[in-house]
C-alpha cells in the first residue's frame, strides 16, 4: 500500500513568520511531488510542484525534496492570515501507471 | 490560463433520479480527472481518462459512469446514487498523465 504521511496539525504560527509543512512517502519509485493549499469548502489549488532532488522557489513558498529520505516539505515564508488552510501533499509514481496520492493533509493557522 | 469548469456548482437529488456532472478545460491537456472529496479527507480518485480512453477506474460502483466525448469534456452520469455518495465531486485536468493536476471549483452533491 503506497502512503502519504502528514502530520494533520493544527500548525499554528504568528503573521510573518516561517511556516514549515511536512511529507513523507513510502513509494521510492515516485517521480512527482505537489502542493496543494484547500480553503475550507473549496477546491485544492496548486501552488507548488517538484520533480528533482533540492529547492524549489516561488514567491513567498519553497519546496524542498530529498528522495534519499523520501521526504518532501513545504516553506511558507512571511506568512500570512489568508495562508491560513489545509495543505495537501501529493506524490506520483506515473512510469507505473499508478495515480496521484494524496496525504491526509496539515491545517495550518497563521494568527495575527 | 488554468481554468477547468465544472457545471453544477451544487445538485440535489433523490436516490431514484439520473443526473450528469460537466467539467471542461481549454488548456489542450491529454489526461482529465474526477475524483470524490469529503469534508476533512483527502481528494479520492474515481477515474482518469488520458488521451480520451478510461486509463484508471478505481473500483468504483457502477451508478458513477464517466463519459469523455472529446479532448475537453468530461461527464460524470449518476444513477440510483446512495446519501453516503453526498460530496464534493472535482473534476481535474494535467497536460499528461502524471503532470501537475489543475482542479476545477467543484460539484457538491447531495442525494436525499
Amino acid at each position: 500500500q503506497k502512503e502519504v504521511e502528514q502530520n494533520s496539525g493544527p500548525l499554528s504560527v504568528p503573521e510573518g513568520a516561517i511556516a514549515s509543512l511536512n511529507c513523507t512517502y513510502s513509494d521510492r519509485g515516485s517521480q512527482s511531488f505537489f502542493w496543494y493549499r484547500q480553503y475550507s469548502g473549496k477546491s485544492p489549488e496548486l501552488i507548488m510542484f517538484i520533480y528533482s532532488n533540492g529547492d524549489k522557489e516561488d514567491g513567498r513558498f519553497t519546496a524542498q525534496l530529498n528522495k534519499a529520505s523520501q521526504y518532501v516539505s513545504l516553506l511558507i515564508r512571511d506568512s500570512q492570515p489568508s495562508d491560513s488552510a489545509t495543505y495537501l501533499c501529493a506524490v506520483n509514481n506515473w512510469q507505473a501507471g499508478t495515480a496521484l496520492i494524496f496525504g491526509k493533509g496539515t491545517t495550518l493557522s497563521v494568527s495575527s | 490560463d488554468t481554468e477547468v469548469t465544472q457545471t453544477p456548482k451544487h445538485l440535489v437529488m433523490g436516490m431514484t433520479n439520473k443526473k450528469s456532472l460537466k467539467c471542461e478545460q481549454h488548456m489542450g491537456h491529454r489526461a482529465m480527472y474526477w475524483y470524490k472529496q469529503k469534508a476533512k479527507k483527502p481528494p479520492e480518485l474515481m477515474f482518469v481518462y488520458s488521451y480520451e480512453k478510461l486509463s484508471i477506474n478505481e473500483s468504483v460502483p457502477s451508478r458513477f459512469s464517466p463519459e469523455c466525448p472529446n479532448s475537453s469534456l468530461l461527464n460524470l452520469h449518476l444513477h440510483a446514487l446512495q446519501p453516503e455518495d453526498s460530496a464534493l465531486y472535482l473534476c481535474a485536468s494535467s497536460q499528461e498523465q502524471g503532470a501537475e493536476q489543475y482542479f476545477g471549483p467543484g460539484t457538491r452533491l447531495t442525494v436525499t
